[in-house]
């Protein structure tokens, strides 16, 4: 049972321009949503994170944005640069008391930034 | 400060064998949880440990399990190794938050 989905699995952009990785989830007690980025040979880096209390949050190129009534969230990366290329994970967690780091992942977007 | 890291890198058993992996936790974290990812797929669940006691599992059977020592490192454990076994085994430490989560390399496992 797949609760977080990421439904492209590869996305192609240009340098310079917008990419944007979408995911969606079905667990309504999601409250914390994360991006992680992977190259080959390397495990999962922590890119950027957002809470189900906020709608937006930024990092510098990186933007995450949340629609829980969707259970929609994207990940804006702008400008795109050729090192952006890597799969980049979608993962979700709930209830972090009782469950506390437990992450939920999608299956991934391979994204590839061309000059 | 070190990141965390997983040894072997990369193994190959056959069907039934036992397996044990390794994860040293970055310096400081006291929490620990295993990851499994199959080819294609994001990483699963196995489960995590806290201070040494297992805080919550994922659908895994009983021939995974797991240990964290003192020093925080851990092991994770396949017994009667099958086939579908073959993935990538995914490391990954905190401290008390899900904020800093730090994943190892990861270690690939093949089941011959």
């Amino acid at each position: 049972d797949q609760q977080v989905k990421q439904n492209s699995p590869s996305l192609s952009v240009q340098e310079g321009r917008i990419s944007i990785l979408n995911c969606d989830y079905t667990n309504s007690m999601f409250d914390y949503f994360l991006w992680y980025k992977k190259y080959p040979a390397e495990g999962p880096t922590f890119l950027i994170s957002i809470s189900s209390i906020k709608d937006k949050n930024e990092d510098g190129r990186f933007t995450v944005f949340l629609n829980k009534s969707a259970k929609h969230l994207s990940l804006h990366i702008v400008p795109s640069q050729p090192g952006d290329s890597a799969v980049y994970f979608c993962a979700a967690s709930a209830g972090r008391g009782s469950t506390l780091g437990r992450l939920y992942f999608g299956r991934g977007t391979q994204l590839t930034v061309w000059p | 400060e070190t990141g965390v890291t997983q040894s072997p890198t990369h193994l190959i058993k056959t069907r039934g064998q036992q397996v044990t992996l390794r994860c040293s936790s970055q310096s400081g974290h006291n929490t620990v949880s295993w990851y499994q990812q199959a080819l294609g797929q994001g990483p699963q669940f196995i489960f995590q440990y806290y201070r040494e006691e297992e805080n919550g599992r994922g659908n895994f059977p009983p021939r995974f399990s797991g240990l964290q020592f003192p020093n925080y490192s851990s092991e994770l454990n396949v017994n009667a190794l099958e086939l579908d076994d073959s993935a990538l085994y995914l490391c990954a430490s905190s401290l008390d938050s899900l904020y800093g989560y730090t994943f190892g390399s990861g270690t690939r496992l093949t089941v011959v």
